[in-house]
């Protein structure tokens, strides 16, 4: 199964608001409220800050949402700040065949 | 601090056998599913599999299967990847992470705690 698709970078500067998009199909996104996302610094772990669609680990600023429409689901940053410069991965179970797929990566660039 | 600690880097040849471990420390992982991902340089993630450290339930992705076993020490909370002949291909960063699970729920695809990643280069 391929991976999810990602747009592979967006930008935004301080304060503003950005959305990443990751596409799916309907045995994977589309199937399942399993998506979850991931903020990955260069050199460091990957961190958790969504998952099962809409929800937010203890710690994660409100700034970070998640939502989904069919076959795609959505990750919304809101008051950009330096920091959040980094790589996003979306995750999809996929189902008892297939079972984890991630997305390619977008690059976000805070301007 | 709960923790996932991975082995250090590795130099390998085509064809040389490799085992990499996953060391959880802060507190038993013995009922913990950790699942190793890839990421292949300049490249994303990809889920290799899971393995539940309380019995070795192993899940492979389809892409994986066949190409590395996954084992488990319950007693040492240890995880572990191995390869039986390596390929320059297998060149990349691997990362260890635990199923997220809160109040009592475990949630399918998402990973709360991440290992450091170890790389592996495969060159002759």
């Amino acid at each position: 199964q391929s991976a999810l698709t990602q747009p592979r970078s967006v930008s935004g500067s301080p304060g503003q608001s950005v959305t990443i998009s990751c596409t799916g199909t309907s045995s994977d996104i589309g199937d399942y409220n399993y998506v979850s996302w991931y903020q990955h610094h260069p050199g460091k772990a990957p961190k958790l800050i969504i998952y099962d669609v809409t929800q937010r680990p203890s710690g994660v600023p409100d700034r970070f949402s998640g939502s989904k429409s069919g076959n795609t689901a959505s990750l919304s940053i809101s008051g950009l700040q330096a920091e959040d410069e980094a790589d996003y991965f979306c995750c999809s179970y996929a189902g008892h065949n297939t079972f984890v797929i991630f997305g390619g990566g977008t690059k976000l660039t805070v301007l | 601090e709960v923790q996932l600690v991975q082995s250090g880097a590795e130099v390998k040849k085509p064809g040389e056998s490799l085992k990499i471990s996953c060391k959880g420390s802060g507190y038993s992982f013995t009922s913990d599913w950790i699942a190793w991902v890839r990421q292949m340089p300049g490249k994303g993630l990809e889920w290799m599999g899971i393995i539940y450290l309380g019995d070795s339930d192993t899940r492979y992705s389809p892409s994986f299967r066949g190409q590395v076993t996954m084992s488990a020490d319950k007693s040492i909370n240890t995880a572990y990847l191995q390869w039986s002949s390596l390929k320059a291909s297998d060149t990349a960063m691997y990362y260890c992470a635990r199923r997220f699970c809160s109040g009592g729920s475990c949630y399918l695809g998402s990973y709360d705690i991440w290992g450091q990643g170890t790389v592996v280069s495969v060159s002759s």
